[in-house]
């Protein structure tokens, strides 16, 4: 199973919704990160678990919250959320962090954010 | 800050011809770059690279690493439909993040 999971693939939320985005992997990678793509434009970091730690957070707004229940699953709570955090929600697992080299991503198909 | 950029940004090929992609870098501390194809949601993994001059292939893609000169080439021959998609190469170096480039639309048409 080489496969990261990503649930709901669309999402259409009110500015004043909560909702939450899921990932799940059962590669056994100990490393898992929530990515922004918005269209025409590469991803962007936002946060990194390592052994269901968080590692990185890169400033991004308190209205994106992680949580890492354990290490095969992700999630990312949204919470009055503005209309333009609507973008392409990826997230991804490698084996470990990557400060190891040949360290590569695996990535989910991503949910399709728009807020109203 | 780290960088790395992508050419061309968008290039259109028929169906059959052979296209080079190109990435240039600049990491502090390089450790890897790779290649990822994204199609419609989620980047597949091409490749990745870590030393100079030697070539990895997967049938009709082709990628190589001139760590001297700061760049990779990733060729596609024999272009077909399937192969459309946006191109992404991206590079860790110190700062244990991948850093994206903005990747190469690549459209091919019967």
């Amino acid at each position: 199973d080489t496969e990261v999971t990503q649930t709901p693939k669309h999402l259409v939320m009110g500015m004043t919704n909560k909702k939450s985005l899921k990932c799940e992997q059962h590669m056994g990678h100990r490393a898992m990160y929530w990515y922004k793509q918005k269209a025409k434009k590469p991803p962007e970091l936002m946060f990194v678990y390592s052994y269901e730690k968080l590692s990185i957070n890169e400033s991004v707004p308190s209205r994106f919250s992680p949580e890492c229940p354990n290490s095969s699953l992700l999630n990312l709570h949204l919470h009055a959320l503005q209309p333009e955090d609507s973008a392409l929600y990826l997230c991804a697992s490698s084996q470990d962090w990557m400060t190891a080299t040949n360290e590569k991503l695996f990535f989910g198909s991503g949910t399709q954010l728009s807020v109203l | 800050e780290d960088k790395v950029v992508q050419s061309p940004l968008s290039l259109v090929v028929h169906e059959g011809d052979t296209v080079t992609l190109n990435c240039s870098y600049e990491v502090t501390n390089f450790r890897s770059l790779l290649w990822y194809k994204q199609e419609k949601k989620a980047p597949t993994f091409l490749f990745m690279l870590t030393s100079s001059g030697i070539e990895k292939k997967s049938g009709r893609l082709s990628s190589i690493l001139d760590k001297k000169e700061l760049f990779s080439i990733l060729n596609i021959t024999a272009t077909q439909t399937g192969d459309s998609a946006v191109y992404l190469c991206a590079v860790q170096g110190g700062s244990e993040k991948l850093v994206f480039g903005k990747g190469t639309k690549l459209t091919v048409n019967p």
